[in-house]
C-alpha cells in the first residue's frame, strides 16, 4: 500500500554491486528533488544515507549513491559488504492533496 | 551527538488517547531551522508521517490524521509530544520521533529516534 514502490528484495555478493529502485508518480519523485534513502537494521533507528537524490550526509560511505530518472529514484551499493545487509527505504515530498511526504515499501537487501 | 528517544505507554484501549513524548539529548528543539515530528509504521499502512512542529509554534499535520492528532513542543524540557486520539487496532505501529529540515517540501528525517511498540487493545 506503499506511495513508492520499491522491490522487496535485492540480493549481491559480496564486492558486487546492487541498485535498489523507488518509483513514484510526477506528483512526488519526478518533480522533487527532496528524494531520500534511509538504511535500518533490525531493531535500530533508521539512519539517513541519501538526501535530495544525491547527496550523502557526512560519515556516510561513498559506496552509497544516489541518482534520479523520470520518477524513479535508484540507491546504488558498490563494493556490497556484509555490513550492508538491511532494510533500505525512500522517501519523497509528494504535492498531492492528501499527503506531504510519502515512503517506499522497504527493500531486504542480503548479502550472499 | 543529537539523540531522540521516544517514550511511550506501550498498550492503549481502543477510542482512548495515544500519547508519545521525545526527549532530545546533544542538541536544542528551539534550534533553528528544524522541525520536530512523528512518523509510524503500522502492518496496514507501512510508514506514515503523522506530524511536525517547529519550536516557535509552526505545526504540519498529515491531512488524513489531522483530526485526530495534535502535536506540541516543549522547551523548557527539551521534548516534543504527540496524541493521537480515538485510537483502533489500525494504528497499532511503531511511532518513530525524527527531526527535519524547514524549508518548504524539506522531508529529510535526518534524525529518528529508536521507536516505540504501541499496540492498540483492549
Amino acid at each position: 500500500q506503499s506511495a513508492l514502490t520499491q522491490p522487496a528484495s535485492v540480493s549481491g555478493s559480496p564486492g558486487q554491486s546492487i541498485t535498489i529502485s523507488c518509483t513514484g508518480t510526477s506528483s512526488d519523485v519526478g518533480n522533487y528533488n527532496y528524494v531520500s534513502w534511509y538504511q535500518q537494521h533490525p531493531g535500530k533507528a533508521p539512519k539517513l544515507i541519501i538526501y535530495e537524490v544525491i547527496y550523502r550526509p557526512s560519515g556516510v560511505s561513498n559506496r552509497f549513491s544516489g541518482s534520479k530518472s523520470g520518477n524513479t529514484a535508484s540507491l546504488t551499493i558498490s563494493g556490497l559488504q556484509s555490513e550492508d545487509e538491511g532494510d533500505y527505504f525512500c522517501c519523497s515530498y509528494t504535492d498531492s492533496s492528501t499527503l506531504e511526504v510519502v515512503f517506499g515499501g522497504g527493500t531486504k537487501v542480503t548479502v550472499l | 551527538q543529537l539523540q531522540l528517544q521516544e517514550s511511550g505507554p506501550g498498550l492503549v484501549k481502543p477510542s482512548e488517547t495515544l500519547s508519545v513524548t521525545c526527549n532530545v539529548s546533544g542538541g536544542f528543539i528551539s534550534s533553528t531551522g528544524y522541525y520536530w515530528g512523528w512518523i509510524r509504521q503500522t502492518p496496514g499502512k507501512g510508514r506514515e508521517w503523522i506530524a511536525s512542529v517547529y519550536y516557535r509554534g509552526n505545526k504540519e499535520y498529515n491531512p488524513s490524521l489531522k483530526s485526530r492528532v495534535t502535536i506540541s513542543a516543549d522547551t523548557s524540557k527539551n521534548q516534543f509530544s504527540l496524541n493521537l486520539r480515538s485510537v483502533t487496532a489500525a494504528d497499532t505501529g511503531i511511532y518513530y520521533c525524527v527531526r527535519h529540515g524547514k524549508d518548504h517540501g524539506d522531508y529529510t528525517f535526518d534524525y529518528w529516534g529508536q521507536g516505540t511498540l504501541i499496540t492498540v487493545s483492549s
